[in-house]
């Protein structure tokens, strides 16, 4: 069984800083691509980045790039998220992902999804 | 404003069958045949229930169904149940971005 399980959110103030972690059981890790979500309180989904198995690529969603910094610790079976800078608009539950397939240059398809974890970013 | 449009709200009673649609464009659900459709329960977390248009994920059950027309995706939903009460999202694989786009969700009421 596929499991998912997000650490690391929290109240940050304007221009802080925060990593989010992810552990994940179930399958082999090194083979797959996986993600990071967020969802806005009372909002949509916003995929933010992504980073293949070998973490020889890594994917930002233009709202993030230059900001979060996504990594991944093969012998750990965990993926982090970086987050720099960090603005008002950030808020938002992170979810961690299985991505389905991430080719040369792009990803798709979200197999399996942690429970999140929530960053608020208030003064 | 999300990439892929869809109604925000749609509403059946059991038994019935209740389409969702989402409509993109010709960069992203018009060109390519991945659009995939997620559901997530209050307080949840977000589950796969169709990927490529038309596929369905080990263990999804057969009452979940996906189609494409041109930029239009829809995900039909057939015997409606109450578990079925939930936020569907749509998403496509796009040119535009390196990452999928999503839908703004529907909210799913089953009367």
């Amino acid at each position: 069984e596929v499991q998912l399980l997000e650490s690391g959110g929290g109240l940050v103030q304007p221009g802080g800083s925060l990593r989010l972690s992810c552990g994940a059981s179930g399958f082999i890790f090194s083979d797959y691509a996986m993600g990071w979500v967020r969802q806005a309180p009372g909002k949509g989904l916003e995929w933010v980045s992504a980073i293949r198995g070998s973490a020889d690529k890594t994917f930002y969603a233009d709202s993030v790039k230059g900001r979060f910094t996504i990594s991944r610790d093969n012998s750990k079976n965990t993926v982090y998220l970086q987050m720099d800078s960090l603005r008002v608009e950030d808020t938002a539950v992170y979810y961690c992902a299985k991505v389905g397939y991430c080719g040369g240059g792009s990803c798709r398809r979200l197999e399996y999804w942690g429970q999140g974890t929530l960053v608020t970013v208030s003064s | 404003q999300s990439a892929l449009t869809q109604p925000a709200s749609v509403s059946g009673s059991p038994g019935q069958s209740i389409t969702i649609s989402c409509t993109g464009t010709s960069t992203d659900v018009g060109r390519y045949n991945y659009v995939s459709w997620y559901q997530q329960h209050p307080g949840g977390a977000p589950k796969l229930i169709i990927y490529d248009v038309t596929n369905r994920p080990s263990g999804i059950s057969n009452r979940f169904s996906g189609s494409k027309s041109g930029n239009r995706a829809s995900l039909t939903i057939s015997g409606l149940q109450a578990e079925d009460e939930a936020d569907y999202y749509c998403s496509s694989y796009t040119s535009s971005t390196p990452l999928e786009v999503f839908g703004g969700g529907t909210k799913l009421t089953v009367l």
